[in-house]
């Protein structure tokens, strides 16, 4: 089983700044990862699919990065909206796996 | 437009099996390469993987939790179904249908969830 670590667990950002999350696969998933959003009491968002690519009605502002083991979430300028919680996604095998999330909160 | 919406009990007890639909729309088994997985989230913690199924029946499942899982489809309901046996208070997490499409899998859409507390 492919695991998927975050990092940091927790970030604390200023509105207007950047933020960057990490993710790291245990083994190559080449490009076959995805972002997901999730704020409190609701579904995870698909952010970005094929580490890079942005989801439908994604702002220009979530940029994703990296392949084979190392992976990125780069938000360019924080807006309120942005503070929830982050989920990596491996889904080059079975079984599939999330990584434990990163919290970005509001500094 | 692709919706998903999970039902079930609220409440189970210890030892008795969990049966969860998700009803979709907007898609079809009837269309190759359409796929729905389930995912679930106890309070507070990380997303868990746990089965997948596609159009040609293909099933994939969590190891940790093969042996209790059961995936299964009604292409004419637009319905799939997930059955978990010997429920336990650990089990206790908001559960998600969500879609996917072969060969990507990431989840494009998700229902909204449904929490599901094992309780004597």
């Amino acid at each position: 089983e492919i695991v998927m670590t975050q990092s940091p667990a927790t970030l604390s950002v200023s509105p207007g700044e950047r933020a960057t999350l990490s993710c790291r696969a245990s083994r190559s998933v080449s490009s076959n990862l995805a972002w997901y959003q999730q704020k409190p009491g609701q579904a995870p968002r698909l952010l970005i699919y094929g580490a890079s690519t942005r989801a439908t009605g994604i702002p220009a502002r979530f940029s994703g990065s990296g392949s084979g083991t190392e992976f990125a979430l780069t938000i360019s300028s924080l807006q309120s909206e942005d503070f929830a919680v982050y989920y990596c996604h491996q889904y080059n095998y079975w079984p599939r796996t999330f990584g434990q999330g990163t919290k970005l909160e509001i500094k | 437009q692709i919706t998903l919406k999970e039902s079930g009990p609220t409440l189970v007890k210890p030892t008795q099996t969990l049966t969860l639909t998700c009803t979709f729309s907007g898609f079809s088994f009837s269309t190759s390469g359409v796929g729905v997985g389930w995912i679930r989230q106890p309070p507070g913690k990380a997303l868990e993987w746990l089965a997948f199924i596609y159009w040609d029946d293909d099933k994939r499942y969590s190891p940790s939790l093969k042996s209790r899982l059961t995936i299964t489809k009604d292409t004419s309901k637009n319905q799939v179904v997930l059955k978990m046996t010997n429920m336990d208070p650990v089990d206790t997490a908001t559960y998600y249908c969500a879609h996917a499409r072969w060969p990507q899998g990431y989840f494009d859409y998700w229902g909204q969830g449904t929490l599901v507390t094992v309780s004597s």
